[in-house]
């Protein structure tokens, strides 16, 4: 079954940096576009970025353009976000997502990593 | 960036009520919309994608309509294990932006 499991989260003070790391198992992820979506405490959903199956292109919420990166190791099954320049408002659980086959539709996620950024 | 009204906010029902949510999108997007369900301390599951095809294993009494700029989820029959949070999501164009989200509450 298809699994997804976010790793990489933690503390980092503002201007700092984490790489957020999503392994896939249970499909053919080098088939599929993935997504990074967010969740701030107590708020609703917001969508990250998202990159093709290949990585061929890459496209981000006007919020985190020029700081955050999506990529993909296709070879170990592996979707990541780097994320600098951290700031408050980043203070989220990052989820990552496969897209539907049918459509860039947000059809399995995984669990979260929590990034709290805080001096 | 395409902006997505939901409607309520927040909602009061009782089991086995007939719940209609509504999402509106500042441009029209078609049929590229997606429903959402989201449980506390959960990940959000697909409910409806395409407007109105019912994503596999989802209980037919979730469906979902529209085209353009408006949209309704709908629940037939309100089930203990429905009451959760709704976000519908437009993926029309990048950015995907996400609705405000729906808290459907016990009555």
């Amino acid at each position: 079954q298809v699994q997804l499991v976010e790793s990489g989260g933690g503390v980092a003070q503002p201007g700092g940096s984490l790489r957020l790391s999503c392994a896939a198992s249970g499909f053919t992820f080098s088939n599929y576009g993935m997504h990074w979506v967010r969740q701030a405490p107590g708020k609703g959903l917001e969508w990250v970025a998202f990159i093709r199956y290949d990585g061929s292109d890459k496209y981000y919420a006007d919020s985190v353009k020029g700081r955050f990166t999506i990529s993909r190791d296709n070879s170990k099954n592996t979707l990541y976000l780097q994320v600098n320049s951290l700031r408050g408002e980043d203070t989220a659980v990052y989820y990552c997502a496969k897209r539907l086959s049918s459509g860039s539709y947000l059809d399995y996620w995984g669990q979260g990593t929590l990034v709290t950024v805080s001096s | 960036d395409i902006q997505l009204t939901q409607s309520p906010s927040f909602l009061s029902a009782s089991v086995g009520d007939r719940v209609t949510i509504t999402c509106r999108a500042s441009q029209g997007i078609s049929s590229y919309l997606a429903w959402y369900q989201q449980k506390p301390g959960k990940a959000p599951k697909l409910l409806i994608y395409a407007a109105s095809t019912l994503q596999s294993g989802v209980p037919s009494r979730f469906s979902g309509s529209g085209s353009g700029t408006e949209f309704t989820l709908t629940i037939s029959s309100l089930q203990p294990e429905d009451f959760a949070t709704y976000y519908c999501q437009q993926l029309n164009s990048y950015p995907f932006t996400f609705g405000g989200g729906t808290k459907v509450e016990i009555k």
